[in-house]
C-alpha cells in the first residue's frame, strides 16, 4: 500500500498571506506527481503534473516544487485570496500507473 | 466544452436497491476511472478502463460493477446498495496514464446516500 501524506490537514490564513503545504510520497518507483485544486460541488481541477526531480511549475500566484529523491513536493500560494479557499490534493503516480491520492489540505483564506 | 459529465448528481437509495451512475467524456480519452471520496480519506480508485470494452479493478472494487461499451461512456453499477457505499463518486478520464504525466480530468461528482 502506497503512503501519500499531505500536511497540514487544514490551514487558515488571512487574505494577503503567503502559504505552503507539503505532499510526501515514496521516493522509489516515482513516475509523476500531480496537484489538484478541489472546491466542494465542483470538479477537482488539475494544477500541475511534474515528472522530473527538481521540477518547478508556476501558474499565476501558485507554484510547486518537486524532490523525488527525498519524496516530497511543496505547493506555494503567494498573496492568498479568498477564492483560493479549496482543498488541495496531491497524487503520486508510480510504476503500477495508477494514481494514489493524499487526503488533501483544506485551505481557508479569511478576508 | 463539456469535458467529463456525471449523472445523476444526487441520489438517495434504500439498502438493497440498485442503481447506475453514468459518466460521459467528450475528449476522446482512452482511460476512464471511477473514484470514491469519503471524509478523512483520499480519492480511492474503484474501477478503471484502459479502452473501449475493457475494465479492471482498482483499490476498492467490492460491491460495484462497471462497463465501457462505448469509448465515451463509463458506467458504474451498484447491484445491492449498502450504507457503506454512501459517498461522493467521481468519474475521471485521461488520454494516457497519470504516471506518464497525463492530466486526469474529473467530473463534478455524484453524491450518493444509502439509507
Amino acid at each position: 500500500i502506497l503512503n501519500v501524506e499531505q500536511s497540514p490537514q487544514s490551514l487558515h490564513v488571512q487574505e494577503g498571506d503567503s502559504t505552503n503545504f507539503t505532499c510526501s510520497f515514496p521516493s522509489s518507483n516515482f513516475y509523476a506527481l500531480h496537484w489538484y485544486r478541489w472546491e466542494t460541488a465542483k470538479s477537482p481541477e488539475a494544477l500541475f503534473v511534474m515528472t522530473l526531480n527538481g521540477d518547478e511549475k508556476k501558474k499565476g500566484r501558485i507554484s510547486a516544487t518537486l524532490n523525488t529523491k527525498e519524496g516530497y513536493s511543496y505547493l506555494y500560494i503567494k498573496g492568498s485570496q479568498p477564492e483560493d479557499s479549496a482543498t488541495y490534493l496531491c497524487a503520486f503516480g508510480g510504476s503500477n500507473y495508477k494514481l494514489t491520492f493524499g487526503k488533501g489540505t483544506l485551505l481557508t483564506v479569511n478576508p | 466544452n463539456a469535458g467529463v459529465t456525471q449523472t445523476p448528481k444526487f441520489r438517495v437509495l434504500k439498502t438493497g436497491q440498485s442503481m447506475t451512475l453514468l459518466c460521459a467524456q467528450d475528449m476522446n480519452h482512452e482511460y476512464m476511472y471511477w473514484y470514491r471520496q469519503d471524509p478523512g480519506m483520499g480519492l480511492r480508485l474503484i474501477h478503471y478502463s484502459v479502452g473501449e470494452g475493457t475494465t479492471a479493478k482498482g483499490e476498492v472494487p467490492d460491491g460495484y460493477n462497471v462497463s465501457r461499451l462505448k469509448k465515451q461512456n463509463f458506467l458504474l453499477g451498484l447491484e445491492s446498495a449498502a450504507p457503506s457505499q454512501t459517498s461522493v463518486y467521481f468519474c475521471a478520464s485521461s488520454r494516457g496514464t497519470g504516471s506518464s504525466g497525463n492530466t486526469i480530468y474529473f467530473g463534478e461528482g455524484s453524491w450518493l446516500t444509502v439509507v
